[in-house]
């Protein structure tokens, strides 16, 4: 069965920095883009990144343009995102999600949270 | 990147149906047949309940149906069950290889 495992969240500064990997397994990783998606406390889902399959081209919401990075090891089955110049407003659980295809989203992980505080 | 505009709750009781709206003022994202929908329960991961604005994944009941006309797609949950009290949130392809969500909807059952 297809399973996402994010890690790497935690508590930081203003300013910090911050590296959320997604281990994905169920599933032929190197077929399909992904997408990290963030939720903010009692607040809906923000759609922040996308790789394509084969980590070709990378794509991100205006709010987080030359802050954050996504990458992917397909060696690895693994996904990333490098969040830089992090603000409190970033504070939220990062969801790592498997494309489906036609911009849908079939699979989901349990989420890491990410707290900015000083 | 334009915002999809939902409801923030509606209710309904057992048995009856309920409709969830989502609508853009964006003719590019209103363009486009490429509409989601997830159910996300309490502390849980969002669950995908309707993809391409009307179809169903495997597993998903047949009570719950998608639709769009011009700029605002709709879901609709006939049949209210306990069980279908949770957040929706809408979701549709933005052009440009990105995605833009609504603020989300919860729905109450009485």
């Amino acid at each position: 069965q297809v399973q996402l495992v994010e890690s790497g969240g935690g508590v930081v500064q203003p300013g910090g920095s911050l590296r959320l990997s997604c281990a994905a397994s169920g599933f032929t990783f190197s077929h399909y883009g992904m997408h990290w998606v963030r939720q903010a406390p009692g607040k809906g889902l923000e759609w922040m990144a996308f790789i394509r399959y084969d980590g070709s081209n990378e794509y991100y919401t205006d709010s987080v343009k030359g802050r954050f990075t996504i990458s992917r090891d397909n060696s690895r089955n693994t996904l990333y995102l490098q969040m830089d110049s992090l603000r409190a407003e970033d504070t939220a659980i990062y969801y790592c999600a498997k494309d489906w295809p036609n911009w849908a989203i079939d699979y989901w992980g349990q989420g890491t949270l990410v707290t900015v505080s000083s | 990147q334009s915002a999809l505009t939902q409801p923030r709750s509606v209710s309904g009781s057992p048995g009856q149906s309920v409709t969830i709206s989502c609508t853009t003022i964006s003719s590019d994202v209103g363009g486009y047949n490429y509409v989601s929908w997830y159910q996300q329960h309490p502390g849980k991961a969002p669950k995908l309940m309707i993809y391409d604005v009307s179809k169903r994944p495997s597993g998903v009941p047949d009570r719950f149906s998608g639709s769009k006309s011009g700029n605002t797609a709709s879901l609709t949950i006939s049949g209210l069950q306990a069980e279908d009290e949770a957040d929706y949130h809408c979701c549709s392809y933005a052009g440009s290889y990105t995605l833009v969500f609504g603020g989300g909807t919860k729905l109450t059952v009485l």
